[in-house]
């Protein structure tokens, strides 16, 4: 089935740096969501942009929506150990009503 | 409050055999989705639920596949004569309707031999 291009596939940064991932697409999204999971356990949502160039943030993660509406970035500042998981961007479009596409995943791992 | 849970947790069977995989949706949501997630890959939709019908089953792989909400809320994701490939994790979702943010249980990690 059709994924989100995500990169890069893993980082591996010390604690305190920040961090820079990105997703894009050939097809139009109406929705980007930026989605976190970590071992035996589902995705958690961080983020959600729902218009073109939105930016939002929460805490210290900032993810901004593209304005060609086929891509989005997810930042992480002062990174910790606890951000260590699988990041995943998803996409929702058209009339999919909530039909979740993913991409593969981006692996961080953050030495303290 | 409670979240999305999903039994099992693992599941072991043979080529061949048949499985149910159950997902329990937040009280009061009424979409529900499968996804499935293969090792180093994100999820992949299955199937989606509005209510007790599936609005959407444009990702079940073939026919082996098939699932059912008959209350519009617990729903079981059944496999026939699994095989190797389909083992995976297999994801269950649900939001207060269509379209709004969807919440994940733990998954099913489901082995076939």
């Amino acid at each position: 089935g059709q994924q989100l291009n995500q990169s890069p596939q893993s980082m591996f940064i010390q604690e305190g740096e920040d961090v820079s991932m990105n997703c894009t697409s050939s097809s139009i999204f109406n929705t980007w969501l930026w989605y976190k999971q970590e071992p035996g356990e589902g995705p958690v949502l961080l983020i959600a942009l729902y218009k073109a160039g939105e930016l939002t943030s929460n805490g210290r993660l900032t993810a901004q929506f593209g304005i060609t509406r086929k891509d989005s970035f997810l930042n992480i500042s002062a990174s910790i150990p606890s951000d260590v998981g699988i990041y995943f961007c998803a996409g929702i479009g058209g009339t999919s009503y909530g039909k979740l596409t993913f991409g593969q995943g981006t692996i961080l791992t953050v030495h303290p | 409050g409670a979240g999305v849970s999903q039994t099992p947790s693992n599941k072991v069977t043979e080529k061949g055999k048949y499985v149910e995989l159950r997902c329990d949706p937040i009280s009061g949501h009424t979409a529900l989705y499968w996804y499935r997630q293969s090792l180093g890959q994100g999820p992949e939709f299955l199937i989606y639920f509005q209510g007790t019908g599936a609005a959407d089953d444009s990702g079940l792989p073939n026919d082996r596949f098939f699932a059912v909400r008959p209350e519009g809320s617990v729903s079981t994701l059944k496999i026939q004569r699994t095989e190797r490939g389909d083992s995976a994790v297999y994801l269950c979702a649900s939001s207060p309707t269509k379209g709004e943010t969807q919440y994940f249980g733990p998954g099913t990690r489901l082995l076939v031999l």
